[in-house]
């Protein structure tokens, strides 16, 4: 059973575009939703979290966007570049019983020129 | 300050073989999880520890062993390995639950 569903699989964006990735989850027990990012070779690092008791969150030209009704959430990335291209995780974990975080199946994002 | 190190980043194993793949953070975090890495497949959680001494199984469990003597160290042992287990293996900490989770950079690891 997947916890966390992402899509599209992969996305290539014109650069100066908008590219949006979605998210969704099942357990209302989740309340930590962060986005990874990861090159060819690295580890995933943070590019940007929320939690629930807002409904978007932004960090430069990155923007999370939140639906706790319909269990959703988004990363939006504004004005994508080039350095954009990426594969980005969608992820959730709870606070109680110590849950681990639970990753999306990833997004391959190619902004080209 | 080094964060999360894995050890070592490549490694070519026959079938049956065993190894060791290490982890060590050196940030004090009380939590660590090993992750694999498969195509189309995301990032799968094998096992997790909440702390020295205390280890626990994720998704795919099967075929691999950790343990967790000491804060730094959480290295995750296969016993026979296969080749269902060739993969991108990542181990990632984390200051408490909840909060932002520190990658290493990754073992690839051929089972041939």
């Amino acid at each position: 059973q997947q916890q966390v569903k992402q899509s599209p699989q992969s996305l290539i964006v014109q650069k100066g575009g908008i590219s949006i990735i979605n998210c969704a989850y099942e357990n209302t027990a989740f309340d930590y939703f962060p986005w990874y990012q990861q090159f060819p070779g690295k580890g995933p690092a943070l590019l940007i979290a929320i939690r629930p008791d807002v409904s978007e969150k932004k960090e430069g030209r990155f923007t999370i966007s939140f639906n706790k009704s319909a269990k959703q959430f988004s990363l939006h990335i504004m004005d994508s570049q080039p350095g954009d291209s990426a594969t980005y995780f969608c992820a959730a974990s709870a606070p109680s019983g110590n849950t681990p975080l639970v990753f999306g199946k990833g997004t391959r994002l190619s902004v080209i020129a | 300050n080094a964060g999360v190190t894995q050890t070592p980043k490549f490694q070519v194993l026959k079938t049956g073989q065993s190894m060791t793949l290490q982890c060590a953070q050196d940030m004090n975090h009380e939590y660590m999880s090993w992750y694999r890495q498969d195509p189309g497949m995301g990032l799968r959680l094998i096992h997790y520890s909440v702390g020295a001494g205390i280890t626990d199984q994720g998704e795919v469990p099967n075929g691999y062993n950790v343990s967790r003597s000491t804060t730094e160290d959480f290295p995750l042992r296969l016993l026979s390995a296969a080749p269902s287990q060739t993969s991108v293996y990542f181990c990632a900490s984390r200051p408490v639950m909840n909060t932002e989770a520190f990658f290493g950079q990754g073992t690839r690891l051929t089972v041939v």
